[in-house]
């Protein structure tokens, strides 16, 4: 089956530019996580939604980040006057339930990424 | 908080020769542990999981890992590596319950030498 797609993979904007990362996450799964990863270091968590609620946006760097998943499925990453530091490649992830009390372990399935260049 | 520090952040092993990637954690909480491999230009894949039960997990790709409580230790082995193991590996951590974020350690760039 189709996994977890996001586009585009690969984005040159210029310092300034507002931008828009794509997450098409697998069909059915409740949980959507992004992750930051910046050149040579590991994913850091930005933020989580379940189904369209944001539970947690804890990891986000700045007011200039912004994510959203209004039905529940595809999400977007925004992000705003973009700054050479905001160049990475930013990951999402999916898995099939939620975080509720006592619910067993579910994989997270990571999609290929986009890496954002900012000029 | 809970935090990973894998040690050593490029390993060269001859082809054939036993791999071992180490990774510590922190946790205020009975850890998840997960081992991830990164290839060039493709998402993570779950190489193996602890969560509960047996502390020796077994992975795909022939890849194990031992939970050490005692240590704070869950370091991956293989015991011959194939030219196809080289790739980048990161250790994670996540909370005791139900799907948590992952916290990731800053990963160990694998060479297979021929």
């Amino acid at each position: 089956g189709a996994g977890v797609s996001q586009s585009p993979r690969y984005k040159v904007a210029k310092r300034g530019q507002d931008v828009a990362l794509r997450c098409d996450p697998i069909s059915g799964h409740v949980s959507l996580f992004w992750y930051q990863q910046a050149l040579g270091q590991g994913p850091e968590f930005l933020t989580y939604f379940q189904n369209e609620a944001q539970l947690d946006k804890s990891g986000l760097p700045s007011d200039r980040f912004f994510a959203e998943r209004p039905e529940g499925s595809v999400s977007t990453l925004k992000i705003q006057r973009t700054q050479q530091e905001d160049s990475a490649v930013y990951l999402c992830a999916s898995s099939l339930a939620g975080t509720s009390g006592g619910a067993p372990y579910n994989e997270q399935f990571f999609g290929p990424g986009t890496r954002l260049t900012v000029l | 908080a809970q935090s990973v520090t894998q040690l050593g952040s490029h390993v060269s092993v001859s082809e054939g020769a036993l791999v071992l990637l180490r990774c510590n954690y922190s946790s205020s909480v009975p850890p998840y542990l997960f081992w991830y491999v990164q290839y060039p230009n493709q998402g993570l894949q779950l190489l193996l999981k602890y969560t509960t039960g047996a502390t020796l997990v077994k992975g795909i790709n022939g890849f194990e890992a031992e939970f050490k409580k005692s240590e704070t230790s869950f370091h991956l082995t293989k015991p011959s590596a194939h030219m196809s193991d080289a790739a980048e590996y990161f250790c994670a951590v996540s909370k005791n319950f139900g799907n948590e974020k992952l916290t990731f350690g800053t990963g160990t760039r694998l060479t297979i030498i021929p």
